[in-house]
């Protein structure tokens, strides 16, 4: 079965850096979304991308969160300054654009704010 | 707002045991509830759905029915096996694919021993 990439499985970066998060969706999918999952709470829903610009957002993702899809097949998430309440699992998701689609979603980013 | 609650893990069975997961929501509208399951190293993956009231989903030996009066969609499994060890995730969507604004729980781990 077609899967969703992430890289790095593991981050960690000092409070303040900026960091980029990495996805390769499936190839032929148009929707790309972005979640996160803080230890011990509920997966939350970040934002959700189609032909190149932001459908949905959640009110976590502030000014300081951006998303791009650099070149076609990469869908990244970049958080400019970095807090330690930014210390997460990160999953990106693509579907495809037919009726009934699922999403699939990638195996993670854990990403460690010091 | 729309949200799930799910039973608090981690849950431990023996191989061949009855598995049951909580799982009640909260909606606003009238959403369709999912089971997702990550099994290690992997992405989260649809395991079954229900879109209306009294609907069941299933899927691997795994069911769960989509309970109105109750706000409830218990996950359940008559017989365990070592390979269903993995986090299973309750969640809810107002759009019907569920591929839109996911509403995740916690998680709960579920570990089967031989």
């Amino acid at each position: 079965e077609p899967e969703v990439t992430q890289t790095p499985s593991h981050q960690v970066t000092q409070m303040g850096q900026e960091v980029i998060l990495h996805c390769v969706p499936i190839s032929n999918h148009l929707y790309f979304y972005w979640y996160r999952q803080i230890l011990g709470q509920k997966v939350e829903f970040l934002v959700s991308f189609y032909n190149n610009e932001i459908s949905e957002k959640s009110e976590i993702f502030d000014d300081q969160f951006s998303v791009e899809r650099p070149d076609g097949s990469n869908f990244t998430l970049k958080i400019r300054s970095t807090k330690l309440e930014d210390s997460a699992m990160y999953f990106c998701a693509s579907r495809g654009q037919a009726p009934n689609e699922k999403l699939f979603f990638g195996s993670g980013t854990q990403l460690s704010v010091l | 707002g729309d949200s799930v609650t799910q039973m608090e893990g981690p849950v431990t069975l023996s191989e061949e045991a009855f598995l049951t997961i909580n799982c009640t929501y909260t909606a606003t509208g009238y959403p369709s509830l999912f089971w997702y399951v990550q099994y290690p190293g992997e992405g989260l993956q649809l395991l079954l759905k229900a879109t209306k009231a009294d609907d069941k989903g299933s899927n691997k030996g795994f069911e769960a029915t989509y309970r109105k009066e109750t706000t409830s969609f218990h996950l359940e499994k008559g017989s365990v096996q070592v390979s269903d060890s993995a986090v299973y995730f309750c969640a809810l969507s107002l759009d019907q694919t569920g591929a839109n604004n996911l509403f995740f729980g916690t998680g709960t781990r579920l570990t089967v021993i031989p």
